[in-house]
């Protein structure tokens, strides 16, 4: 398994500004991965955050609106720019280590957009 | 793009009953994954299958990868206050993307 630490854990912001979180992962895995779980829904991947190069987006999510870094295999950001009451969710980073075909999670974060 | 059924969309129950709950696919997977998530928190591998048949038990969990790799269940026995949360199953084929169901709200009544 694979423990996930990310960045804020909530976060309420204004219209219009942005917020870059974080996940932090205790080993090196490959792929990285966030997701968007809007109010009582299921999860919706953003996009495959990939190391040393552009991350990989999902139909309906664009890099001006969400773009993502990832330095390193055990890092990467989020950030949800120019913010709408609409990006209210919580932002989930998940990691596949690799050796088995699973995904691990981690807490989330809660943004509210005013 | 694939889909996955999950049923019930939520269920009540005693303590102490036995809960089943399971999703279906219109297409097949390699691996179904089972999480649970808890308010505020984010989803905990609960369960993984990866192969057609498989039968898996965790504590009181258990889960089938169902023989046509379209179909898994999971099965809580004697439930507890603690099962209390929503349930998610994952399929995965290849280099796509988890495909999530929409999950089994599980509220357990002491």
């Amino acid at each position: 398994s694979a423990v996930i630490s990310q960045k804020p854990s909530r976060d309420i912001c204004q219209r219009g500004t942005s917020l870059t979180i974080q996940c932090q992962v205790d080993s090196q895995v490959t792929m990285m991965f966030w997701y968007r779980q809007q109010p009582g829904q299921s999860l919706t991947l953003i996009a495959t955050a990939n190391q040393g190069s552009e991350a990989t987006y999902e139909s309906g999510f664009v890099i001006d609106k969400f773009p993502i870094s990832r330095p390193n295999l055990t890092f990467s950001t989020l950030t949800v720019s120019n913010m709408s009451p609409e990006d209210s969710s919580i932002y989930l980073c998940s990691v596949d280590p690799g050796v088995t075909d699973t995904q691990y999670f981690g807490p989330g974060t809660r943004l509210t957009v005013l | 793009g694939q889909q996955l059924n999950q049923s019930p969309q939520s269920m009540f129950i005693q303590e102490g009953e036995d809960v089943s709950m399971n999703c279906t696919s219109s297409s097949i997977f390699n691996t179904w994954l089972w999480y649970k998530q808890d308010p505020g928190e984010g989803p905990v591998l609960l369960i993984a299958l990866y192969k057609a048949g498989e039968l898996t038990s965790n504590g009181r969990l258990t889960a089938q990868f169902g023989i046509t790799r379209k179909d898994s269940f999971l099965n809580i026995s004697a439930s507890i206050p603690s099962d209390v949360g929503i349930y998610f199953c994952a399929g995965h084929l290849g280099n796509t993307p988890l495909v999530f169901g929409k999950g089994t709200r599980l509220s357990v009544i002491a």
